[in-house]
């Protein structure tokens, strides 16, 4: 099993502040995804970031997969209660692997 | 939209039973999976599926079969359930065999007790 660090395991915050979630690991991923998880839901896709280097945004929400593909960040600037939840990144490995590794989330607590 | 839904979204069992967990979704994927998700341990694969009839062990099968008979249903039985077993089950299905961009769409959960 790949082993796919997530930092902080939980973040408070107040609305209107900035945030930055952390996804590492030792090996190279072929993608990574990011999902967001409410209470009493399942999973949903944030976005994918295929190549090394690459820069998604999605609104107040900032992704960055890192150049050699071992790391990513997901950045939320001025963060509402809306964006209350668990993130949760997934590593895929190789080419044609359709199994995902997941991070063990960071829950996001955004106080009005 | 894809829609997976699960049989049941809280279910209580008791030590030795047999427990069937049901997945089914609308949009002819190809892929679905079975999760545990813990605290603190994120998700965890425990099966996978890739066509009828064909599945693979995940990272965690033990205590654990499945069956997809259908394909659009993929089941998870715990044969004997144990105390250990009680968490959030989760299902998924995507639709490429390539995962680049292949996202996984997931059910709302089973929390599952086994007293």
């Amino acid at each position: 099993t790949q082993l796919l660090e997530q930092s902080p395991q939980f973040l408070s915050i107040q609305e209107g502040e900035n945030l930055t979630v952390y996804c590492n690991s030792s090996s190279v991923f072929s993608s990574l995804q990011w999902y967001r998880q409410e209470p009493g839901e399942g999973p949903v896709l944030l976005v994918t970031v295929v190549t090394g280097g690459e820069v998604k945004k999605l609104k107040r929400l900032t992704f960055q997969f890192g150049d050699a593909r071992k790391d990513s960040s997901l950045h939320i600037t001025a963060a509402q209660p809306g964006d209350t939840g668990l993130y949760l990144c997934a590593g895929v490995w190789g080419i044609n692997d359709y199994k995902l590794s997941f991070g063990a989330g960071t829950t996001v607590t955004v106080r009005a | 939209d894809v829609k997976v839904t699960q049989s049941s979204r809280y279910l209580v069992k008791r030590t030795g039973e047999k427990v069937f967990l049901e997945c089914v979704q609308d949009m002819d994927h190809e892929n679905m999976f079975w999760y545990r998700q813990d605290p603190g341990l994120g998700l965890r694969l425990i099966y996978f599926s890739y066509d009828v009839k064909m599945k693979e062990k995940g990272d965690i099968p033990e205590g654990y079969s499945v069956s997809r008979e259908k394909k659009e249903r993929f089941s998870l039985i715990l044969e004997s359930a144990s105390t250990n077993q009680t968490s959030m089950y989760l299902c998924a299905s995507s639709l490429l065999a390539d995962s680049s961009y292949n996202e996984q769409f997931f059910g709302p959960g089973t929390r599952l007790t086994v007293l």
